[in-house]
């Protein structure tokens, strides 16, 4: 079965840094784009960035460049989604989800839940 | 970058009746890369239709898309009480990721 398991919700201070994780599995990791997108509380699905595992080729959204870092380690198939520091408003829930060049995402993770709160 | 807008921000219908949900691009999608999502509270999307007017596999035949070029449309034939819901566009072409549109919420009248 192909599968994206992310790991688990997570809480945090303003300021903290958090690398969150999604593992592919029952596909070649290599062989598919992994994108990360954000769902505020009561808002619609924003595309993050995406990354390439075979070639680590990763690209992101104007909304987010140089505020998240987007990264793979093809050896355990897992993708990350990286923050520096924190702030309230990246409370949300972030989902990966697998697609490719002409196709759309046909793959979700259930989503990681990210709470930045003082 | 394509910019996706759905509407109507809201649907209120009742189970049986039909419902017409629309996006527009603002530039043409190229080979009809347009996909539908379904997103119930507490889940992840789920992807119904791609290539404009393609069920995705296990959706049932009530879920259609049509449309080319800027304007796409999802139709539900006949409301069931399990397709309340959110529904999202998105616009995938050659490069990923692609753009999703803001939603449209069906409810229950």
């Amino acid at each position: 079965e192909v599968q994206l398991v992310q790991s688990g919700a997570e809480v945090k201070k303003p300021g903290e840094s958090l690398k969150i994780s999604c593992k592919g599995s029952g596909y070649s990791f290599t062989s598919y784009w992994i994108g990360w997108v954000r769902q505020m509380p009561g808002k619609g699905l924003e595309w993050m960035g995406i990354i390439y595992p075979g070639d680590s080729d990763t690209r992101y959204s104007p909304s987010f460049q140089g505020q998240v870092t987007i990264s793979a380690d093809k050896s355990i198939s897992t993708a990350y989604l990286q923050w520096s520091s924190l702030k309230a408003s990246d409370t949300a829930m972030y989902y990966c989800a697998r697609t490719s060049s002409g196709y759309p995402v046909d793959v979700w993770g259930k989503g990681t839940t990210v709470t930045v709160s003082s | 970058e394509i910019v996706l807008t759905q509407s109507p921000g809201t649907l209120s219908l009742s189970p049986g009746e039909r419902a017409t949900l629309s996006c527009r691009a603002s530039q043409s999608v190229s080979s009809s890369y347009l996909a539908w999502y379904q997103q119930k509270p507490g889940q992840a999307p789920r992807l119904l239709i791609y290539g404009a007017s393609s069920r995705a596999t296990g959706i049932p035949d009530r879920f259609s898309g049509s449309g080319s070029g800027t304007d796409f449309t999802l139709t539900i034939s006949r409301l069931e009480p399990e397709d309340f819901a959110v529904y999202y566009c998105q616009q995938y072409g050659s490069s990923p990721p692609g753009t999703f549109g803001q939603g449209t919420k069906v409810e229950i009248k």
